[in-house]
């Protein structure tokens, strides 16, 4: 069973910093992996793709990474603004047609 | 990408009455899905709703408590039935895209149920 973890739970951060969230899974035979932003309240908006034959995909500040043999991503933001504070969740697919298995959420707080 | 719109956004509701979830895409998908979000967790997957049959259901969740019709590729309902305080959650309907399998939301619709 397809197990998802991000770390750290919550993080604060003064503006500007740039920071990286991390998800872990374990099973590692994924078809693609995606990384969400979900305000308070509100459904998940679609930040990143990544299929299973690429290593990374940038959008704007975003870049996220992937590392299936250590059952690794990582969603960098550069330059962090105080409108990127929401919840950031990552989710695992292990085939086409299965379910995404989403990970518990990363909560960021990006202070003016 | 896909546009999704779900209806109601939010409600209250009394112990025992029963609620339906519309979803509605801007395009026709073919595979649906419902997801729940319980306060403070992340989303679970209820059911994959498909069109022409009947939905597949996720261990945990049956269809006399959430029914679910499919009557198109762009339109789908979740009914939660006799709802108790335990059902209040946002419930979110999602699309995936067929070429690239990125999977899409809706804005969630929030529940309480006293």
């Amino acid at each position: 069973k397809q197990e998802v973890t991000q770390i750290p739970a919550a993080l604060s951060v003064p503006e500007g910093e740039n920071l990286v969230l991390n998800c872990s899974f374990t099973d590692s035979a994924i078809y693609n992996l995606q990384w969400f932003r979900q305000d308070p309240g509100k459904g998940l908006t679609s930040l990143l793709l990544i299929q299973s034959s690429q290593r990374e995909q940038t959008s704007g500040r975003l870049n996220a990474s992937l590392d299936k043999s250590s059952g690794r991503s990582t969603l960098y933001i550069a330059a962090s603004q105080p409108g990127d504070s929401a919840t950031y969740l990552c989710a695992v697919r292990l085939s086409s047609g299965d379910k995404l298995t989403f990970g518990t959420g990363t909560r960021l707080a990006v202070r003016p | 990408s896909a546009v999704i719109s779900q209806k109601p956004s939010r409600d209250i509701c009394q112990r025992g009455t029963s609620l339906t979830i519309q979803c509605q895409v801007d395009s026709q998908v073919t595979m649906m899905f419902w997801y729940r979000q319980q306060p403070g967790q992340s989303l679970t997957l209820i059911a994959t709703a498909n069109q022409g049959s009947e939905a597949t259901y996720e261990s945990g969740f049956v269809i006399d408590k959430f029914p679910i019709s499919r009557p198109n590729l762009t339109f789908s309902t979740l009914t939660v039935s006799n709802m108790s305080p335990e059902d209040s959650s946002i419930y979110l309907c999602s699309v995936a895209i067929p070429n690239t399998g990125e999977l899409f939301f809706g804005e969630g619709s929030r529940l309480t149920v006293l």
